[in-house]
């Protein structure tokens, strides 16, 4: 099967710029996606196709790919920006549906 | 505006049956391609099933032969039905909105309702 890993946590203080990183084999040649969720509440996806931001998507979360990793960045990472975040995307199967990974939580303290 | 409402979730035997529902607004179901999908408590996020707008399904290998999904066009509303349920079923349970553009992802998530299979 196909794995998609993150690092399990990362901490910044108010204002740093958070990275979250994602590596998989299949991911020079296929999109990454990142979701983010607040504890008790539903994913919200917040970057699709490497480094669109849905709409209502603040202007500090970015993404970027390249090679085997792909990358979630929060420029100035504000308190309620602490969540799990999860990349997902597909292996070079064929099957449109993909594996998320195993998450990382970011921590703002 | 885009809404996904689940329903059906509870506490269950194991090799007990269970039918989830997931009731849509602001979008027609059976005219997008929707999914399932899982997390168990603690845990990270795991796809279970989709269900194409051409009536086409496919399932994660772990629940594949016990649960179906399907979508009623009247009610506007995706299903779950899961059978002989285990203790590893236990998760709560998202259905989701898909877009394909190349790779499938989901782009609306209900709120979950939570299924618990346990004697």
């Amino acid at each position: 099967s196909y794995d998609l890993t993150q690092p399990p946590s990362v901490s910044v203080s108010p204002g740093q710029t958070a990275r979250i990183t994602c590596s998989g084999d299949a991911l020079p040649e296929k999109y990454a996606y990142w979701y983010q969720q607040k504890s008790g509440q539903a994913p919200v996806l917040v970057i699709y196709e490497d480094n669109k931001r849905p709409s209502g998507i603040p202007e500090r979360f970015s993404g970027s790919r390249s090679g085997t990793m792909a990358t979630l960045t929060i420029s100035g990472a504000q308190v309620e920006d602490e969540a799990d975040y999860y990349c997902y995307s597909t292996d070079s199967s064929g099957n449109h549906w993909g594996v998320f990974g195993g998450g990382t939580k970011l921590t703002v303290l | 505006e885009v809404q996904l409402v689940e329903s059906g979730g509870g506490l269950v035997q194991p090799g007990g049956s269970l039918r989830l529902s997931c009731a849509a607004s602001g979008f027609t179901v059976t005219n997008n391609h929707m999914s399932w999908v899982r997390q168990a408590p603690g845990k990270g996020l795991e796809w279970v099933s989709i269900i194409y707008s051409g009536g086409f399904t496919y399932y994660a290998d772990s629940v594949k032969g016990r649960f179906t999904i399907s979508t009623d066009n009247s009610k506007n509303t995706l299903y779950l039905q899961m059978n002989s349920l285990r203790a590893a079923d236990t998760a709560v349970y998202y259905c989701a909105r898909g877009v394909i553009s190349g790779t499938y992802y989901f782009d609306y998530w209900g709120q979950g309702t939570l299924v618990t299979v346990s004697s």
